[in-house]
């Protein structure tokens, strides 16, 4: 079966503008989780979406928002973006999470300029 | 604050040896305590360990928690090339009712043919 895909893969902003990012789960699952990974501060819990609905959520500023839509796809939106906001943004699907057996997207590499 | 530390933070061993990776932690609410394998740039879900003493294995991996003295470990056995990777592990704690994941920095493994 198809694997997680992330789009766009890479991605050029400048600060102070927004950018949406977006995740199509592996078919059948409904939880999507995203993550943000820096070398500076590792890996970290952005928050998870269930059936349409943020279930969980880590400690990032409300600039960093998502959605999820009826067809599981997730959408993940950071607005006005700041140098530190530069990363690769992950994305994590699994059948019912939020994080039992997730499996990960490639990533959007995202660099604010 | 919840705090995942692994230890050590690098590893280079020759291939068939037996590794041993470290997980200690100090959450407020733990949850269960999950193994992940990144190569490039996607994490490779490994295991989901909620009870100790109870040892999950999967082929030459396996892993054991010890909830009374806050740590878990991560074996490899006849390491092979392809084990090259960093392991992540991360805790999932509860916080006024939702999931989060807090990851510890990685220990990067390299396997010398």
């Amino acid at each position: 079966k198809a694997g997680v895909t992330q789009t766009p893969r890479y991605l050029i902003k400048t600060r102070g503008q927004q950018v949406t990012l977006s995740c199509s789960p592996i078919s059948g699952h409904r939880s999507v989780s995203w993550y943000q990974q820096t070398p500076g501060q590792g890996l970290q819990f952005l928050f998870e979406y269930f059936s349409e609905t943020q279930r969980n959520k880590g400690n990032f500023p409300g600039r960093f928002s998502g959605r999820q839509f009826s067809n599981s796809r997730s959408e993940m939106n950071v607005s006005t973006l700041e140098l530190g906001d530069s990363a690769l943004y992950l994305c994590a699907s699994s059948l019912t999470g939020p994080f039992y057996e997730q499996y990960f997207g490639p990533g959007t590499r995202l660099t604010v300029t | 604050e919840d705090k995942v530390v692994q230890s050590p933070l690098s590893l280079v061993v020759h291939e068939g040896d037996t590794v041993t990776l470290n997980c200690s932690y100090e959450v407020t609410n733990f949850r269960s305590l999950l193994w992940y394998k990144q190569e490039k740039k996607a994490p490779t879900f490994l295991f989901m360990l909620t009870s100790s003493g109870i040892e999950k294995k999967s082929g030459r991996l396996s892993s054991i928690l010890d909830k009374k003295e806050l740590f878990s470990i991560l074996n490899i056995t006849a390491t092979q090339t392809g084990d090259s990777a960093v392991y992540l592990c991360a805790v999932e704690v509860l916080i006024q009712g939702a999931q989060k994941l807090v990851f510890g920095q990685g220990t990067r493994l390299t396997i010398n043919p």
